[in-house]
C-alpha cells in the first residue's frame, strides 16, 4: 500500500526559500511512467491549489501563477520528491500536500485522465 | 488553462439525493475527478473518469461527465457525507491541473 509523508520546516521567514520533501513508501516513483507526483496547497479556510507535478522521467508542469518561484525534483533514490518555493510571502502560508496523480485511462474524446488517489497527511507551513 | 466552476454551497436533507456540479467551458479538459474533504483531513478521491468509484467508496456516490458539465450525485445522503467536494481536471493542451473552488455540502 502506497503511503506519502511530507516533511519540512513549519515556519519560514518572509523572502526566504521553502523546501519540502515527500517520502514515498510502499512503491517507487518510477513504477508507472504515466503517473505524476504532485504538490498541492490549501490556505486555511480556502480551496485546493495545484502547485505542480513531476513525472518519473523528470518532466515538470507548474501552476503559471507560481512558475517563476517553484521547482519540483525527484531524488535519485526514486522514493522522495521535493518542492522548492523561493521568495515566500505571507500568501504562501498554507497546508502543503503531496499526492500521487495516478493515470487511470485514455478516452477517445477526453484523452488521458487522472486522479490523485494517494495523499500525504499534509504539513502546515507558516510564513512569518 | 481550464477553469472549473462550482457552486459554493449546497444542502440536502438526510436520506435525500443531491447533485454537485462542476462546469468548464473550454472543452480542453480531460474527465473530471472528484474529491471529498472533511475538516482537518486530506482530500479523498471519490470519483474518476466518467463514473468510476475507487474501492471503498459507497455506491450511493455516482458520477457523470458530458459536454461542459460534470456531476457528482449522492443518492440517500448520510450525515458522514457532509464535507467539501472539489472537482479537478487536467487541461489537455498544456497538461496543467486545475481544481474547482469547492462545494460545501451540508446534510440537514
Amino acid at each position: 500500500q502506497v503511503q506519502l509523508q511530507e516533511s519540512g520546516p513549519g515556519l519560514v521567514k518572509a523572502s526566504q526559500t521553502l523546501a519540502l520533501t515527500c517520502t514515498v513508501s510502499g512503491d517507487s516513483i518510477s513504477s508507472d511512467s504515466r503517473d505524476s507526483w504532485a504538490w498541492i496547497r490549501q490556505p486555511a479556510g480556502k480551496g485546493l491549489e495545484w502547485i505542480g507535478h513531476i513525472n518519473p522521467s523528470g518532466s515538470t508542469n507548474y501552476n503559471p501563477s507560481l512558475k517563476n518561484r517553484v521547482t519540483i525534483s525527484v531524488e535519485t533514490s526514486k522514493t522522495q520528491f521535493t518542492l522548492i518555493l523561493t521568495a515566500v510571502t505571507a500568501a504562501d502560508t498554507a497546508v502543503y500536500y503531496c499526492a500521487r496523480d495516478r493515470f487511470f485511462g485514455i478516452s477517445s474524446s477526453r484523452g488521458y485522465y487522472y486522479g490523485m488517489d494517494v495523499w500525504g497527511q499534509g504539513t502546515t507551513v507558516t510564513v512569518s | 488553462s481550464s477553469e472549473l466552476t462550482q457552486d459554493p454551497a449546497v444542502s440536502v436533507a438526510l436520506g435525500q439525493t443531491v447533485t454537485i456540479t462542476c462546469q468548464e467551458d473550454s472543452l480542453r479538459r480531460s474527465y473530471i475527478t472528484w474529491y471529498q474533504q472533511k475538516p482537518g483531513q486530506a482530500p479523498l478521491l471519490v470519483m474518476y473518469g466518467q463514473y468510476n468509484r475507487p474501492s471503498g467508496i459507497p455506491d450511493r456516490f455516482s458520477g457523470s461527465d458530458s459536454g461542459n458539465t460534470a456531476s457528482l450525485t449522492i443518492t440517500g445522503a448520510q450525515a458522514e457525507d457532509e464535507a467539501a467536494y472539489y472537482c479537478y481536471t487536467r487541461d489537455r493542451r498544456d497538461n496543467h491541473v486545475v481544481f474547482g473552488g469547492g462545494t460545501q455540502l451540508t446534510v440537514l
